[in-house]
């Protein structure tokens, strides 16, 4: 069965700092895997995808994503963190219905 | 992206009613809509998955009989929540796919059974 874990609940980061939220995954044939951003009380929101081609891929706010596979991990990371980035975060796989891991909470700190 | 709305956004039911969800996808036809259910601070549990114009496929555990999914058309998903108790208060999130691979959110509904 596919599967998506998210190993911290929370990341902190100072404003300014590069930010890490790690997701590792395991499914069958080929992973087609997101990350989403969810603020209080609202919906998710789309930040990338992972398809195929590039390992490295760019998104909205200026997230990105690395997928590798030998190491089955698709971490967002941003290379300076916004205060304004503070939010809880998931990690998705889709094999026909999405899946999400457990969601880890990003706090920056001024 | 596209755009899918939910309504309402926020709902107090008295314990016993039924209450209605909305979503729509405004600019895409969606062939597949998912349900989710959200407790405080946690992941997202999926609940069913609907497709245009068939029955709802429910995930274990969710009663198809309390909580009524229906998907009359391509722009048009529906969770009822009959007979809603206290504990079915929660965020309450539907998504729609595309053709492709891509989900796109609504913005949620907090139910509040009193």
């Amino acid at each position: 069965a596919q599967s998506v874990a998210q190993p911290e609940d929370q990341v902190n980061v100072a404003e300014g700092n590069p930010l890490t939220v790690k997701c590792t995954y395991s499914v069958s044939g080929n992973p087609y895997l997101f990350w989403y951003v969810q603020y209080p009380n609202r919906g998710l929101q789309f930040l990338l995808k992972y398809i195929t081609g590039d390992n490295l891929v760019k998104g909205s706010y200026g997230f990105e994503a690395e997928f590798n596979k030998s190491q089955t991990s698709f971490h967002l990371k941003k290379p300076s963190a916004l205060v304004s980035d503070s939010a809880l975060y998931f990690c998705a796989s889709n094999t026909g219905k999405l899946i999400f891991g457990q969601g880890t909470t990003l706090q920056v700190k001024p | 992206g596209a755009v899918v709305s939910q309504h309402p956004s926020r709902v107090i039911c008295k314990s016993g009613t039924s209450v209605k969800i909305e979503c729509r996808s405004l600019d895409f036809q969606a062939t597949t809509m998912f349900w989710y259910r959200q407790f405080p601070k946690q992941s997202l549990m999926l609940m069913a998955t609907s497709n245009e114009g068939s029955k709802a496929t429910y995930e274990q555990g969710v009663e198809k009989d309390k909580f009524l999914i229906n998907h009359a058309s391509l722009t048009l998903s529906t969770l009822t929540v009959t007979s809603a108790h206290p504990e079915d208060s929660s965020f309450y999130i539907c998504s729609a796919r595309d053709r492709l691979t891509e989900a796109f959110f609504g913005q949620g509904t907090r139910l509040t059974v009193v």
